[in-house]
């Protein structure tokens, strides 16, 4: 019944490493984002897809490569990790539209910890 | 750059006390959201603002949005140890692509 579901919730992993995170969502939205959530508890998006186009790149690393198989997944694929990309990441979905005023439904998060 | 300036960054107050959450922009938005955030969980929508001078409740929460839609603020009255947890508003910008500018967050604490 989970909206949106991401999965591992907790991942520890080395550096260097490559970890992917998986997320779907069964709200039938059209957009799907993810974000990045520091120490500090700053919220900050990486990607946004749109039916399966990306529309959103913020200055994220190469080592960081987002894919859409459908409108209802969009994964993240992470590699060569670095001591920087621990945080907790999430998953978001929302319908597009004006009416819909982009409210965004997150999932639960994954905590990623390099080691 | 749009950035949002969200304050306190942190408050710990005893129940029963009111309390303000404010954040402030330069730059003007479409509409501004507040969600609430608990450990371990993801963000949950508590309020949407579109309308300059637009004044929405949820029950103890009262939440304002600039007439200039450049800011907002979220009151509580009699704060509950069940009103813990990180609050954030954010900022839908104009031809932004949808993309939710973020405030810093306010953890707040209510001890009973």
């Amino acid at each position: 019944d989970t909206a949106v579901s991401q999965t591992p919730k907790y991942l520890v992993t080395q550096m260097g490493n490559d970890k992917s995170i998986k997320c779907e969502q069964n709200l039938g939205h059209d957009t799907m984002y993810w974000y990045k959530q520091d120490s500090k508890k700053f919220l900050k998006i990486m990607f946004s897809y749109n039916n399966k186009e990306l529309i959103i790149n913020e200055t994220v690393p190469n080592r960081f490569s987002p894919k859409s198989p459908d409108k209802a997944h969009l994964n993240l694929h992470i590699n060569s990790l670095e001591l920087g990309d621990s945080a907790v990441y999430f998953c978001a979905s929302s319908r597009t539209g004006v009416l819909a005023k982009n409210i965004q439904y997150f999932g639960a998060g994954t905590r990623l910890s390099v080691l | 750059t749009q950035l949002l300036e969200q304050s306190p960054q942190f408050l710990s107050i005893q129940e029963g006390e009111n309390l303000t959450v404010y954040c402030n922009s330069s730059s003007v938005f479409s509409s501004l959201q507040w969600y609430r955030q608990e450990p371990g969980e993801g963000p949950v929508l508590l309020v949407t603002v579109v309308t300059g001078g637009e004044v929405k409740k949820l029950k103890r929460l009262t939440f304002q949005f600039g007439d200039a839609r450049k800011d907002s603020s979220l009151h509580i009255t009699a704060a509950q140890p069940g009103d813990t947890g990180l609050y954030l508003c954010a900022g839908v910008g104009y031809n932004q692509g949808g993309k939710l500018i973020f405030g810093q967050g306010t953890e707040l604490s209510v001890k009973p």
